[in-house]
């Protein structure tokens, strides 16, 4: 079993709508939770960034961690079709971060 | 622009040949990370150097080594090279050696091996 498991998608959803993204993970010991989005397989880049349970927001980007169910989520509000690309979900202990497969999005005009 | 740059962009080499990528970090990061995106395996990490010392490991293979300068650049060294190597090769840095922190990428190396 990975770490880290996202579902690859891809997910296809038409402009406007909510895009919502998740992550389960098996380690108790991650302690800090990021989103990074990728374009085109260029450098990933970072969405959110949180720490403890709870939701954080940043304009249209929503980030969830439920660490007593071991599960975060993303979500988009008014998703654009600038907004696609493949978002990963990433997690760290002490040291390394470990990513999920990443999630391709398609935000249709 | 994250502020880390990687050269060269592209790669093309062949099998049994050796490479080397070449990445610089923010300035002020002390720690380079550099991590494998292929497309069946996702992003791996591959090693971390903090300050010039190895700081952490992942699942590099022993064809591949890495160091980091007293500039705090660093170089991923793969030899032996194989087809199954060809990939994206990310390097990424944070300013502490805690994996936890927020770490910013570079554009990648695309490496293709023949």
């Amino acid at each position: 079993q990975k770490e880290v498991e996202q579902d690859p998608g891809p997910l296809s959803v038409p402009e406007g709508a909510i895009v919502s993204l998740n992550c389960t993970y098996s380690n108790s010991a991650f302690q800090y939770f990021m989103w990074y989005r990728q374009y085109s397989r260029k450098g990933p880049e970072l969405l959110m960034y949180t720490y403890s349970s709870g939701n954080k927001e940043d304009g249209r980007f929503t980030a969830q961690v439920d660490k007593s169910s071991k599960y975060i989520s993303l979500f988009i509000r008014d998703s654009q079709p600038s907004d696609s690309a493949t978002y990963l979900c990433a997690m760290s202990g002490d040291y390394k971060l470990s990513f999920g497969a990443g999630t391709t999005v398609t935000v249709r005009a | 622009d994250s502020g880390v740059t990687q050269t060269p962009k592209h790669l093309i080499t062949a099998t049994g040949q050796r490479v080397t990528l070449r990445c610089s970090p923010r300035s002020g990061d002390l720690s380079v990370y550099w991590y494998q995106q292929s497309l069946d395996q996702g992003l791996q990490f591959l090693i971390q150097y903090y300050n010039g010392e190895e700081r952490a490991k992942g699942n590099i293979l022993e064809r591949f080594s890495a160091q980091q300068f007293p500039d705090l650049h660093s170089e991923l060294n793969l030899s032996s090279l194989e087809l199954g190597d060809s990939a994206l090769y990310f390097c990424a840095s944070s300013p502490g050696a805690q994996g936890g922190e927020t770490q910013y990428f570079g554009p990648g190396t695309r490496l293709l091996v023949l």
